[in-house]
């Protein structure tokens, strides 16, 4: 099992374009979520997914849209950048909500300019 | 609102130590409490989980407490070793709506040769 995939690793964006990150997962997990790491904070939830088709805000939804069209896949798109949008984003999936443990992707690092 | 911290950004400790890292936690009463391990440029990785039935757990050289009376949780690494150098972070059982885990800002630490 490859776990937790996501592309790209790294990428630049200058404000106001747009741009998806991509997340897949080959465990059948149910559970996936999205969250953004910036210096001296927490991982921070961005929007989650209980299965396919169902979708929900975090505590910092602004500016991200999501969609769970397949268990696999559970793309983060920005819809225009903006710096503030700098950060690295992980990916994460369990095999149900609720179920305690996570399984992470390696990240994006994300610059915004 | 819920509220988790760690007690330090950053611990160095000299190698066979055991090395002590604390998280706590207020407005709040989890079900179960998570440490996860997060090396530079990769995502987090599952340590371990205990339950808030539970005072004690235990893996190999690593040891979690959970005193829900102090809202606390110990993480330690006995004899620790150069390569347990990492940042670990604390999550909580979010209990509500918006997903699952509510995460520290993590203590990076480092274990000298």
């Amino acid at each position: 099992n490859a776990g937790v995939t996501q592309t790209p690793k790294f990428q630049v964006l200058k404000t106001g374009q747009s741009m998806t990150l991509q997340c897949a997962q080959d465990m059948n997990h149910e559970y996936m979520s999205w969250y953004r790491q910036d210096p001296g904070m927490g991982l921070r939830l961005i929007h989650y997914s209980v299965g396919a088709g169902i979708t929900d805000q975090g505590e910092v939804p602004n500016g991200y849209n999501v969609s769970r069209s397949t268990t696999e896949d559970f793309p983060l798109r920005l819809l225009s950048a903006a710096p503030s949008q700098t950060s690295v984003y992980f990916c994460a999936s369990s095999v149900e909500f609720r179920s305690p443990r996570q399984y992470f992707g390696p990240g994006t690092r994300l610059t915004v300019t | 609102s819920q509220k988790i911290e760690q007690n330090s950004e950053a611990l160095n400790i000299q190698e066979g130590k055991t090395a002590t890292l604390t998280c706590n936690y207020t407005n709040y009463s989890p079900a179960y409490l998570q440490w996860y391990r997060q090396d530079p440029g990769r995502g987090p990785v599952f340590l371990l989980l205990i339950r808030e039935n539970e005072k004690e757990k235990r893996k190999e050289r690593l040891k979690v407490t959970f005193d829900t009376t102090l809202k606390q949780s110990l993480f330690h690494i006995t004899a620790s070793q150069p390569a347990d150098s990492a940042t670990y972070l604390c999550a909580l059982d979010h209990g509500g709506s918006q997903g699952n885990l509510i995460f520290g800002k993590g203590t990076k630490l480092s274990v000298k040769p």
